[in-house]
């Protein structure tokens, strides 16, 4: 079976940075891309941005884009969100999925881990 | 980025009922949009992709319609594991976006 299992809650100070792991299993690591998504607590659904294991290509949101750098590490089949110059507002929980496309292009996420707390308090 | 608004943010409703969820795009999406369900506590699942198609497993009583900028996510005959919250997320571009959710609850 497919499995992300991410890494343990985070805290951190405001201006700090923070890096979560996304470790796979039950599938070739290369073959998939991931999306990362958070969640502040009582809100929706945000995407931040998407990597493809294969040739490390990247796409972040226009939002994120100069705080956040996502990894991966095909020896391990992990993936990495890091995260730089944390705000109180950066307060989510954080999902690694995996990105499943049609024969046409078309993704979706159909695999996700459970997700990291990261909470950023002084 | 485009933008995906969906309505209403929440629903009342009952065991039984048929309900349908709307998102819309701010630009044409041709049918790069997927339908999540989330509940509390957990990491959402994916429901239907590219406007219509079932994803694996999951009950035909959902089904997705829709193309270009309106969509449609319809739930027939309510069943008590249903509560929850809907997205829906487009993929068309690049950078993916969802809409802010849409909260269904029991009546």
């Amino acid at each position: 079976q497919v499995h992300l299992v991410q890494s343990g809650p985070e805290v951190k100070k405001p201006g700090a940075s923070v890096k979560v792991s996304c470790k796979t299993s039950g599938y070739t690591f290369t073959r998939y891309s991931f999306s990362w998504v958070r969640q502040a607590p009582g809100q929706g659904l945000e995407w931040l941005g998407w990597v493809n294991p294969y040739d490390g290509h990247t796409n972040y949101a226009h939002k994120f884009q100069d705080r956040i750098n996502l990894t991966t590490d095909t020896s391990t089949s992990t993936a990495y969100m890091e995260m730089k110059s944390l705000k109180s507002g950066d307060t989510a929980v954080y999902y690694c999925a995996r990105d499943t496309r049609t024969t046409l292009g078309m993704s979706r996420l159909d695999y996700w881990g459970l997700g990291t707390l990261v909470t950023v308090s002084s | 980025d485009i933008q995906m608004t969906q309505s209403p943010s929440s629903l009342s409703a009952s065991v039984g009922d048929r309900v349908t969820i709307t998102c819309r795009a701010s630009q044409s999406i041709s049918s790069y949009l997927n339908w999540y369900q989330q509940k509390p506590g957990r990491a959402p699942k994916v429901l239907i992709y590219a406007a219509s198609g079932l994803h694996t497993g999951v009950p035909s009583r959902f089904t997705g319609s829709g193309s270009g900028t309106d969509f449609t996510l319809t739930i027939t005959s309510l069943q008590p594991e249903d509560f929850a919250t809907y997205y829906c997320q487009q993929t068309y571009s690049t950078l993916s976006t969802f809409g802010r959710g849409t909260k269904l609850e029991i009546k």
